[in-house]
């Protein structure tokens, strides 16, 4: 059963402007939410995290948006690079736990 | 100075061997773990050590048997290989403390034919 769910497999930008990722999530009790970067071959990335304090943090480029009534958080990367290219992976977790929960990742492709 | 290292990269076997996959830390980390990518892009914890001590054991067969000798490993032994037993097997590492970012390994590629 998938708690975590990322509905677009992929998204193409052109750089400059602006990409938006999205994930929803089913579980209530999950209070910490982190984005990853994955290049082909590699490991995932950590890129930005957000507790379920807030609704909004922010990093350079990228900023995460969380909406707990809706269960839903965004990554928005402005402007987007081609360097962006990657897979991201919305992940939520519990206090209480130790495992990421994943989504299936959404593979951005900026381009020039 | 790699973070958190996996060997071996790539692995292709036949069905009924068996063959384990190491890994290890020196961030300095007390808590490790074992991610399963399959063939759908799918991330799913396996395992996760904190301290040496074995924290989450998600519904993976007896076939797999983590050990970790010191917090800094975590290796993964696997039994009487099977076909769905191939995916790009992760390790992960992160201080309790730092809530939950976990720092990846480049991942294992387990080919069973």
């Amino acid at each position: 059963d998938q708690q975590v769910k990322q509905n677009s497999p992929s998204l193409s930008v052109q750089e400059g402007r602006i990409s938006i990722l999205n994930c929803d999530y089913t579980n209530s009790m999950f209070d910490y939410f982190l984005w990853y970067k994955k290049y082909p071959a590699e490991g995932p990335t950590f890129l930005i995290s957000i507790s379920s304090i807030k609704d909004k943090n922010e990093d350079g480029r990228f900023t995460v948006f969380l909406n707990k009534s809706a269960k839903h958080l965004s990554l928005h990367i402005v402007p987007s690079q081609p360097g962006d290219s990657a897979v991201y992976f919305c992940a939520a977790s519990a206090y209480s736990g130790y495992a990421l929960n994943f989504g299936k990742g959404t593979s951005l492709l900026v381009t020039p | 100075d790699t973070a958190v290292s996996q060997t071996p990269k790539y692995l292709v076997t036949q069905m009924g061997n068996d063959k384990s996959i190491k890994c290890e830390q020196n961030l300095g980390h007390d808590t490790m773990y074992w991610y399963k990518q399959d063939s759908k892009k799918f991330l799913k914890i396996m395992f996760s050590y904190n301290n040496k001590e074995l924290i989450i054991n998600e519904t993976v067969p007896n076939r797999f048997s983590p050990k970790s000798p010191d917090k800094a490993h975590l290796n993964l032994h696997i039994n009487s290989l099977e076909l769905g037993d191939s995916a790009v097997y992760f390790c992960a590492s992160s201080q309790r403390e730092a809530y939950n970012e976990q720092f990846f390994g480049p991942g294992t590629r387990l080919t069973v034919l």
